[in-house]
């Protein structure tokens, strides 16, 4: 079964406006990760969150995790219309030998 | 330098065919993966390898081979496509049980089966 689900499923938002994309998942995990994939291209990580952390940022990103509600929220902060892409979280359940992908939420930024 | 790169990018093929889908990753890792995009975006792993030792293998159909000649390469081959087999195939790999677990992705070989 799947283990990450992202909501929503598409987002459209101006340029210069925040982003934030939810992930729930179902069992516990060692570490919860965000990726991004442009267009017809490969997967990038973004950045990883483990599970005695509630929050992390890299530049213009916050990830913030509660294991209590099992659920993850990443949010882009300023916008930019290459931030265009779609966005995966990710979960592993104790082997990093296998990720579980959700469906992903795929951004729009509008010039 | 790509640091995980795959060929073909663009497969079309005939139903029943078998074809082969090649990976070589530069980054001194010790797993590679397989994974399959649908046409949805739901991306689901497929094999994982961890210095040429199968590791996880998804009750994929026995149709799909990987083959692990060295920890820097990750073959697949498919005998006998399906017209489900339509998908991206992504190569993957990560430093190993000891790191953090990222996964750095190749750029997808896009199988269409006709």
């Amino acid at each position: 079964s799947q283990q990450g689900e992202e909501d929503p499923q598409a987002l459209s938002i101006q340029e210069g406006e925040n982003a934030t994309m939810n992930c729930s998942y179902k069992t516990s995990i060692n570490n919860l990760q965000w990726y991004r994939q442009n267009s017809g291209r490969g997967l990038v990580h973004l950045i990883l969150i483990r599970s005695n952390e509630r929050e992390k940022h890299s530049g213009r990103l916050r990830v913030t995790l509660d294991t209590s509600k099992k659920s993850s929220s990443l949010l882009i902060t300023a916008s930019r219309a290459a931030d265009t892409a779609s966005y995966f979280c990710a979960t592993d359940k104790g082997s990093n030998y296998k990720l579980t992908f959700g469906k992903g939420t795929l951004l729009t930024v509008n010039p | 330098d790509t640091a995980v790169s795959q060929t073909p990018k663009y497969l079309v093929t005939q139903m029943g065919n078998d074809k082969s889908i090649k990976c070589e990753q530069n980054l001194g890792h010790d797993t590679m993966y397989w994974y399959k995009q649908d046409s949805k975006k739901f991306l689901k792993i497929m094999f994982s390898y961890n210095n040429k030792e199968l590791i996880i293998n998804e009750t994929v159909p026995n149709r799909f081979s990987p083959k692990s000649p060295d920890k820097a390469h990750l073959n697949l081959h498919i005998n006998s496509l399906e017209l489900g087999d339509s998908a991206v195939y992504f190569c993957a790999s990560s430093p190993g049980e000891t790191n953090t677990g990222e996964l750095f992705f190749g750029e997808g070989s896009r199988l269409t089966v006709l």
